[in-house]
């Protein structure tokens, strides 16, 4: 079941601006990840951030957690053409389902 | 990590007739998940199979209508039954990686039933 809701549902930026999405979650998790799909193929992980953590890079990306708030934020940096694409977090509890998150649609223009 | 080869990449089904998605891993692993992405949405979990057991499902996704197999550590079939066009959907497999860092997903099934 679904648990994370993400806003905006949709982002639309210029190539070299940043992009920053939201995500947030209801009950207690292990980790929170985020993921890519381009064009409703399957989807690449990006990067896992665990409960105990508060930040972390990924090269272009940074994703912060903030367990107290249940959220979490997903920035890339520079964003290029190639970040066209929809992004989803996904929260792992201890059964090792995950649940997603409604998902943003993130457009790069050139 | 893990990499996933999933069969057919997209089909188009008549209404009433089932299709079976296939899923190879290139290593043994526990626990292999099925999801469902309708259109425009985000994915749900169908259900979790295991080796050498039944599947377990999520609520609102039955065995009937969503059997699944897994007969080896690095195969797992999924039918979706007597298929109705509210069955169009892309369907995911998915591991766990191995090196702990989240999951691999299939390329999945895109799946239009008429």
């Amino acid at each position: 079941s679904q648990q994370g809701e993400e806003d905006p549902q949709a982002l639309s930026i210029q190539e070299g601006e940043n992009a920053t999405m939201n995500c947030s979650y209801k009950t207690s998790i292990n980790n929170l990840q985020w993921y890519r799909q381009n064009s409703g193929r399957g989807l690449v992980h990006l990067i896992l951030i665990r409960s105990n953590e508060r930040e972390k890079h990924s090269g272009r990306l940074r994703v912060t957690l903030d367990t107290s708030k249940k959220s979490s934020s997903l920035l890339i940096t520079a964003s290029r053409a190639a970040d066209t694409a929809s992004y989803f977090c996904a929260t792992d509890s201890n059964d090792y389902k995950l649940s997603f998150g409604a998902g943003t649609t993130v457009t790069v223009r050139a | 990590s893990a990499v996933i080869s999933q069969k057919p990449s997209r089909d188009i089904c008549q209404r009433g007739t089932s299709l079976t998605i296939q899923c190879q891993v290139d290593s043994q692993v526990t626990m292999m998940f099925w999801y469902r992405q309708q259109p425009g949405q985000s994915l749900t979990l169908i259900a979790t199979a295991n080796q050498g057991s039944e599947a377990t499902y999520e609520s609102g996704f039955v065995i009937d209508k969503f059997p699944i197999s897994r007969p080896n550590l690095t195969f797992s079939t999924l039918t979706v039954s007597n298929m109705s066009p509210e069955d169009s959907s892309i369907y995911l497999c998915s591991v766990h990686s191995h090196r702990g860092e989240g999951y691999t997903f299939g390329s999945g099934t895109r799946l239009t039933v008429v």
